[in-house]
């Protein structure tokens, strides 16, 4: 089981940019899925998540609709579009599974993250 | 806004036991996790809703929970525990999820 996250690259403030991952060893389509941002150094911040059908469980505030989380079953794929970056949105992302069955979000398996640096 | 609270750092010998604490207003209310992270790599969950261990996970960590804090237990900790640690939690009534700061384990 493994997910593989892509898209981290330097932007401008004011920019946007699309992340990417990809699951594999595992049927995606049943789990819901989320991202954890991890500012160098420091500790893990929940940015949003989507169920299995697409549901929204709420976004971090600091999203304030900038960010939007989505998904393609198909494509074993989940994706965080990020708009109106912030040098404060500097950070790993980390793609992680929601644990099944479970009644509050948490997650069970996570991604080595990928790395957005907002700079201008 | 909601936030838990764990000790930046925690230190023992290898053999030792280590006990890592994390407080929430809420947390008598809901479940708490715990997750490692070696320098590095992804986070790994070691313990679920309160004192559950996922498979894989060896059995000297162990989890506990009463009132307002949550303790992550290392019984007779071994030198590739050295690791970051984080509790995470929800806040009551609200879709709010919080990490807390995370505390370095050192096992030397």
């Amino acid at each position: 089981m493994q997910l593989v996250e892509s898209g981290g690259s330097v932007v401008r403030p004011g920019g946007s940019l699309r992340l990417s991952c990809v699951a594999s060893g595992f049927n995606f389509e049943d789990y819901g899925m989320g991202w954890v941002r991890q500012i160098p150094g420091k500790g893990l911040e929940w940015v949003g998540g989507i169920n299995w059908n697409g549901a929204r469980p709420g976004d971090a505030d600091f999203v304030k609709g900038r960010f939007t989380v989505s998904r393609d079953n198909a494509q074993n794929a989940l994706y965080l579009e990020m708009n109106s970056l912030r040098v404060e949105d500097t950070a790993f992302y980390h793609c992680a599974r929601r644990a099944p069955a479970a009644v509050i979000w948490y997650f069970d398996l996570w991604g080595r993250g990928t790395l957005v640096t907002v700079s201008s | 806004s909601y936030e838990l609270t764990q000790p930046p750092s925690v230190s023992v010998s290898p053999g030792q036991t280590a006990r890592i604490t994390c407080s929430g207003d809420d947390l008598p209310k809901q479940y708490t996790f715990w997750y490692q992270q070696k320098s590095g790599q992804a986070p790994v969950l070691v313990i679920f809703e309160d004192n559950k261990r996922p498979s894989g996970i060896p059995e000297r960590f162990s989890g506990s929970s009463s009132g307002t804090m949550a303790t992550l237990t290392i019984d007779g900790a071994q030198v590739e525990d050295e690791a970051d640690y984080y509790c995470y939690s929800a806040a009551s009534g609200s879709n709010v999820k919080v990490f807390g700061e995370g505390t370095k384990l050192t096992v030397l």
